[in-house]
């Protein structure tokens, strides 16, 4: 299966900054099929990113997704208070499909 | 309203069995599949399986193949996870997803607000 990796584990930024979060592969992702989500604490993830870069319905513009092959990356790009949370990277060009460990985004 | 409604905390002891619901309403509950998703207390989220109501054709992750059984009611639009023996390393919270097929495999767009369950003795 694939493994994906995500870093680094912890962020620490301030409102009004970037983020750049990185999900690498163990092998390549067919099609750029990798999704990107957020989890507040208590809540269910939220779909942001399908297909590495395009948005899911209602996400923001500021965040944006990049990537093919092995490595991929999700760009916050000015962080809103509500955007602090933790961010999974999922693979679905091969089965099973699989998450990566999350980056949790924190305010400094 | 599209939503998926998942059923109540549950508290169980070792060795006991458990199945858990998942309701879909708002959309056509037999035209998707429904998948189950766990994650441990303060862990990552892993994908355990997924039906298609339709026909109950059933994938199952490998690291969950014979540790749990999904199933689904087409009738009532209901999904269930459900274990014969449980061990405390089930304790999760589970979510059921309504994933987005694309070529044979899935992301996940529409998600229930989770069912945690606590196994201790």
């Amino acid at each position: 299966e694939i493994v994906l990796t995500q870093s680094p584990g912890t962020l620490s930024l301030s409102p009004g900054e970037r983020a750049t979060l990185s999900c690498r592969a163990s092998q390549s992702v067919s099609s750029r099929y990798l999704a990107w989500y957020q989890q507040k604490p208590g809540q269910a993830p939220r779909l942001l990113i399908y297909g590495a870069s395009s948005r899911a319905t209602g996400i923001p513009d500021r965040f944006s997704g990049s990537g093919s092959g092995t490595d991929f990356t999700l760009t916050i790009s000015r962080l809103g208070s509500e955007d602090f949370a933790v961010y999974y990277c999922q693979q679905y060009g091969d089965s099973p499909v699989t998450f990566g460990g999350g980056t949790k985004v924190e305010i400094k | 309203e599209v939503q998926l409604v998942q059923s109540g905390a549950e508290v169980k002891e070792p060795g006991e069995s458990l199945k858990i619901s998942c309701k879909g309403s708002g959309y056509s509950f037999t035209n998707y599949w429904i998948a189950w998703v766990r994650q441990m207390p303060g862990k990552g989220l892993e994908w355990m399986g997924i039906i298609y109501p339709s026909d109950s054709d059933t994938r199952y992750s490998p690291s969950f193949k014979d540790q749990v059984t999904i199933s689904a009611d087409k009738s009532i639009s209901i999904a269930y996870l459900q274990w014969s023996s449980l061990r405390a390393s089930d304790t999760a919270m589970y979510y059921c997803v309504r994933p987005i097929a694309v070529s044979g495999l899935w992301y996940f767009d529409l998600w229930g607000r989770g069912t945690l369950v606590t196994v201790s003795s």
